[in-house]
Formats: C-alpha cells, sequence, structure tokens
C-alpha cells in the first residue's frame, strides 16, 4: 500500500496562498490522490482528486510532477474557515492481489489566522 | 439527499459485549469502507467493501467483522469489543474505489 507523508502543521493568514505537500514515494501506477478537508467532529469531506500533472476546480489546485511522489495541494486566498485538518489520500488500484484498499496520511492541521 | 448515516452516533459499552455500528447510504454506490481515527494517526481502513458480498481487510481489521448483504448497508461488528478499539468510527461510500468519497457522521465508541 502507498504509504503517504504531510506536515503534522502549518500557520497562515487569511488572504495568502497555502501549499501542503504529501509525499508518497511507493504509489501505484493506477493509484489517484485524492484530498479531503476535515472539520472536527465531522466526516472528512472530498476537496480534489487527481492522477498527474495538474488539476483545478472552484476551491483548489493539486499539482503532481510527472514522477507521481508526491503531490502539492493548493490553497488559494484561504480565510479563517480554512482552518481544518487536510488528508492525503492515495489508492483505489487494483492490487495485483486483487485489493482495492485506500491509505489516509495523518494529516495536516491548518491554522489561518486574522 | 445524498447521505450516509451512521447508527449509533455515541456508545458507551463495557469489554466483551457485542456490538454493531449500522451504516446506510442511498447513493447507489459499491464501494464501502470503515475508517476508525485517532488522534495523531489519522484514519486508517478497517474494512472495505467493493460490492455485496465483496469484502476485505484494511489496514487495521484486527477485532472487527463485517458484512456486504444489501448494496446499501455495510455493518461493522465488534464480536467482543476491548478498550483499545475506543475510537471515532466513520462509514464512507464511493462510486468506485477512485471516486469522491462521502463518509457519514462519525461513531463515537467508548469501550471500559
Amino acid at each position: 500500500l502507498a504509504k503517504t507523508t504531510q506536515p503534522i502543521s502549518m500557520d497562515s493568514y487569511e488572504g495568502q496562498e497555502v501549499n501542503i505537500t504529501c509525499s508518497h514515494n511507493n504509489i501505484a501506477t493506477n493509484d489517484y490522490i485524492t484530498w479531503y478537508q476535515q472539520f472536527p467532529s465531522q466526516g472528512p469531506r472530498f476537496i480534489i482528486q487527481g492522477y498527474k500533472t495538474k488539476v483545478t476546480n472552484e476551491v483548489a489546485s493539486l499539482f503532481i510532477p510527472a514522477d507521481r511522489k508526491s503531490s502539492t495541494l493548493s490553497l488559494p486566498r484561504v480565510s479563517l474557515s480554512d482552518t481544518a485538518v487536510y488528508y492525503c489520500l492515495v489508492g483505489g488500484a487494483l492490487m495485483d492481489t486483487g485489493r482495492r484498499a485506500l491509505t489516509f496520511g495523518s494529516g495536516t492541521r491548518l491554522q489561518v489566522q486574522p | 439527499e445524498a447521505q450516509v448515516t451512521q447508527n449509533p452516533r455515541y456508545l458507551i459499552t463495557v469489554t466483551g459485549k457485542k456490538l454493531t455500528v449500522t451504516c446506510s447510504q442511498n447513493m447507489n454506490h459499491e464501494y464501502m469502507s470503515w475508517y476508525r481515527q485517532d488522534p495523531g494517526l489519522g484514519l486508517r481502513q478497517i474494512y472495505y467493501s467493493m460490492n455485496v458480498e465483496v469484502t476485505d481487510k484494511g489496514d487495521v481489521p484486527e477485532g472487527y467483522k463485517v458484512s456486504r448483504k444489501e448494496k446499501r448497508n455495510f455493518p461493522l461488528i465488534l464480536e467482543s469489543p476491548s478498550p483499545n478499539q475506543t475510537s471515532l468510527y466513520f462509514c464512507a461510500s464511493t462510486l468506485g474505489a477512485r471516486g469522491e468519497q462521502f463518509f457519514g457522521p462519525g461513531t463515537r465508541l467508548t469501550v471500559l
């Protein structure tokens, strides 16, 4: 299974761009990379998903280099409401064993200050 | 409204007393998962199911059982709960293993 590593915490100020990087050195060929946001006492919520290069939606961008061993979630102009824990998830590939497991990173706690 | 529901939301029990946490989704999703979340460890997958009658172990399956008799339901069973299973549990469903996962509201379990 792809193991992921993220920074434990990050601090930012309102209006700044925040980049959170996830390392996943043993990502499988067919694995996708997905990012989730979680507020206290709630289930995680989908932000963005990608396979390679760059993906952008209305709330974030996801940058994936050619070797796919890492990925960076970019949040433009954060606000106080973006204070949350962000998880990188790698997986989904049908493994040689027939398994299709998913492995979350340990999460990055983002604190946005006024 | 598309949603994943879990019951109960909170449960305090004692060691060895069998319990079941139910999970249901109304989106006709094939792939469902159970996760546990512990401080500093993020979310760890316990079991997953790719479809009816197809289940497999995740990263931390010991002490848990699951079943998938219907597409919408994916109960988590603790035959003999122990204190180290005290945790916050989330059920999730997705159309395929790579798609967006929809998470339930969570079940906070305390085993005394």
